[in-house]
């Protein structure tokens, strides 16, 4: 199995200020065939399941705001927020699709500070 | 739009076989696209369970596939889980979701249903 794993746990940032979370996996999640990277981020407030943000690492989904940014390849990734906003406050997971079982990181919750 | 709403009964007891069903909207199940389900237990992390095709095909977490279930109903536009043996660590919120597959591998959970808490308990 791919192991994710993520850091922080937690933080706390000023509204208006960047939010960066980290995402490793055990073995690189990059296609050869399509040099594509099968990372993807979740957003989930409490009691709604979890939002697709980001997939392909760096591909935003169709609706989801501009200050959400990601980046990296291989095993290591990065979720930006530019601008933290009040309604950011979630926990955020990183996913792997690369191969099955599908396996997510365990979480960042992000706070107002 | 497409919905997914999960359903089935919040307390089971130890030992029985926990069984869930996803109802879709907006979407044809025969069209394409596979189904799964993923749980959340209480204070942890994301876990995949099982994904399955509209043909049959299905994809299996190792580490529950011994006690998992999933068939998919067509003709109703519903696929369901069952999980037996039931103990309190598979109490959970339980979410039934879509993705995809294509020559180049799979893609990420793009619709959710809103998940159901599932509790093991006598």
């Amino acid at each position: 199995d791919i192991v994710m794993t993520q850091s922080p746990d937690s933080l706390a940032v000023s509204l208006g200020e960047r939010a960066t979370i980290n995402c490793r996996s055990s073995q690189s999640v990059l296609y050869s065939s399509n040099n594509k990277n099968s990372l993807a981020w979740y957003q989930q407030k409490p009691g709604q399941p979890p939002k697709l943000l980001i997939y392909w690492a760096s591909t935003r989904e169709s609706g989801v705001p501009a200050r959400f940014s990601g980046s990296g390849s291989g095993t290591d990734f990065t979720l930006t927020i530019s601008s933290l906003q009040a309604e950011d406050v979630a926990i955020y997971y990183c996913q792997q699709y690369y191969s099955i079982p599908f396996t997510f990181g365990p979480g960042t919750k992000v706070d107002i500070k | 739009q497409v919905q997914l709403q999960e359903s089935g009964p919040g307390l089971v007891k130890p030992s029985e076989t926990l069984s869930l069903t996803c109802s879709v909207s907006g979407y044809s199940i025969s069209s394409g696209h596979y189904w799964g389900w993923i749980r959340r237990p209480p204070g942890k992390g994301l876990e995949w369970i099982v994904t399955i095709y509209h043909s049959g095909t299905t994809y299996y977490n190792p580490s529950l596939k011994s006690r998992v279930t999933i068939s998919v109903d067509t003709s109703n536009n519903q696929f369901s889980l069952k999980l037996s043996s039931v103990t309190a660590a598979d109490t959970a919120v339980y979410y039934c979701a879509r993705h995809d597959s294509y020559t180049s591998g799979w893609t990420p959970f793009d619709y959710w249903g809103q998940g159901t808490l599932v509790t093991v308990s006598s």
